[in-house]
């Protein structure tokens, strides 16, 4: 199994440009999340998703989109992109109160 | 809100000892679960323990068991016969319930995290 897969793992982007981050999971899981980690801290929920068609704010959702037509797949979407959304992006999904599974994360930065 | 706290920065261990790390957090709910994972250098997350708040027994995997106690709101981690692999960042974590009416749909907090560095 796959697990959570995220893309790409490493991007640089130019203050201003725009990108999407693809995130697929093959568990059948309903709830997805993204989190951010800055340097020396924890992870910050950013969107999550309960289901196709549901998403709702994290804790840190400026700046950023989401979307969840599938199961499968969560993309996160930056527009317009600030050095302070420099950072490590994970992708996560989880089956009730079993815990969450991440993916192995995207190191952005903005230049 | 929950909050986690993680009061160790950093610790160090000798390869084969035995080293606890240690987690506080503040919740006014009764029922909540636990968790510890592992970042190593690859940046992966890793699940390592689980702990239901409503079960009194201490959670245990391989060398990984928990302290848990409820009424002090402290979660510590304790890794036994420490092994060069254990090298890593701990993060502890809180979630509340999302089934029977909860609506944590599975969300995290997580605490700062300690850099757990394991010496030859």
């Amino acid at each position: 199994n796959a697990g959570v897969t995220q893309t790409p793992k490493f991007r640089i982007l130019k203050i201003g440009q725009s990108m999407t981050l693809q995130c697929a999971q093959d568990m059948n899981h309903n709830y997805m999340y993204w989190y951010r980690q800055d340097p020396g801290m924890g992870l910050k929920l950013i969107y999550y998703s309960v289901g196709a068609g549901i998403t709702d704010k994290g804790e840190v959702p400026n700046g950023y989109n989401v979307s969840r037509s599938t199961t499968e797949d969560f993309p996160l979407r930056l527009e317009l992109a600030a050095p302070s959304q420099t950072s490590v992006y994970f992708c996560a999904s989880s089956y009730r109160d079993r815990g969450a599974f991440f993916g192995q994360g995207t190191r952005l930065t903005v230049v | 809100a929950q909050t986690v706290t993680q009061s160790q920065p950093e610790m160090s261990v000798q390869e084969a000892e035995t080293v606890t790390l240690s987690c506080t957090y503040d919740t006014s709910e009764n029922n909540y679960y636990l968790f510890w994972y592992k970042q190593p250098p690859s940046r992966q997350m890793i699940l390592v323990i689980r702990q239901e708040a409503y079960k009194q027994q201490n959670a245990t995997e391989n060398r990984f068991s928990v302290n848990f106690q409820k009424a002090a709101k402290s979660f510590s981690l304790k890794i036994s016969d420490s092994q060069l692999g254990d090298t890593a960042m701990y993060f502890c974590a809180f979630m509340k319930p999302s089934g029977a009416g909860g609506t944590s749909y599975g969300k995290l907090t997580f605490g700062q995290g300690t850099i757990l560095t394991v010496h030859p």
